[in-house]
């Protein structure tokens, strides 16, 4: 997997807008780039994946700058329990590609 | 649908003994993979298996074997636990061809 950057804590307030960010310098023109989540004692759930655009689900929305070196995963309102361990991942190309965990993002949220 | 399970959720052995750890899915996923998670550390993948019958072997296989007989289970031997296996092991499972992989609520070994 290509290696990620991240940094190591971020702290937002309740109900106000989260922006992650997450370096992949070294990505190469057919990686995605995949968002995981883990929760406090649980295993890690799948938020988010793109390619080259912007994308938007449910949980949150990925943005991938134009050069796709670096990307932003963005909570639009922040909750309690979006307090979490956020990881950015690029899976090798292929299918079923392990996936390579770094240490993530622990996001804390204040009330 | 369950989703991937995983049993037990606890488990302490002492050094020596062996056990092994269930994982389950009911989505009829090809691709099962386990990791280990140590505290204040990402996931390191053990062992993972591209479908029933077919396994190999991820960052840290030593210790540990597998086996695939079946699509739904994909069980985590430990011969002789050490004291070094003590972690939070995670299952996951996903649809061939895809990267999105979905985890079990995992189970937390301590070895004695």
């Amino acid at each position: 997997d290509a290696k990620t950057t991240q940094p190591n804590s971020m702290e937002s307030n309740e109900e106000e807008p989260v922006h992650l960010p997450c370096n992949h310098s070294t990505i190469s023109g057919t990686d995605y780039i995949h968002w995981y989540r883990q929760l406090p004692s649980q295993g890690p759930e799948y938020v988010i994946h793109g390619l080259t655009s912007n994308v938007n689900n449910r949980m949150a929305s990925l943005a991938i700058a134009e050069d796709r070196k670096s990307s932003t995963l963005i909570l639009h309102r922040a909750t309690l329990r979006d307090a979490a361990v956020y990881y950015c991942i690029l899976p090798h190309t292929g299918a079923n590609s392990k996936l390579t965990f770094g240490k993530g993002i622990t996001l804390s949220v204040r009330p | 649908n369950a989703g991937v399970t995983q049993t037990p959720k606890f488990q302490v052995l002492k050094t020596g003994q062996s056990m092994t750890l269930q994982c389950a899915q009911d989505m009829n996923h090809e691709y099962m993979s386990w990791y280990r998670q140590d505290p204040g550390m990402g996931l390191r993948l053990i062992h993972y298996s591209v479908g029933a019958g077919i396994t190999d072997q991820g960052e840290v296989p030593n210790g540990y074997n597998v086996s695939r007989s079946t699509t739904e289970d994909f069980p985590l031997r430990l011969l002789s636990a050490a004291p070094s296996q003590t972690s939070v092991y995670f299952c996951a499972s996903a649809e061939g061809g895809t990267d999105t992989q979905y985890f079990g609520p995992g189970t937390r070994l301590t070895v004695l």
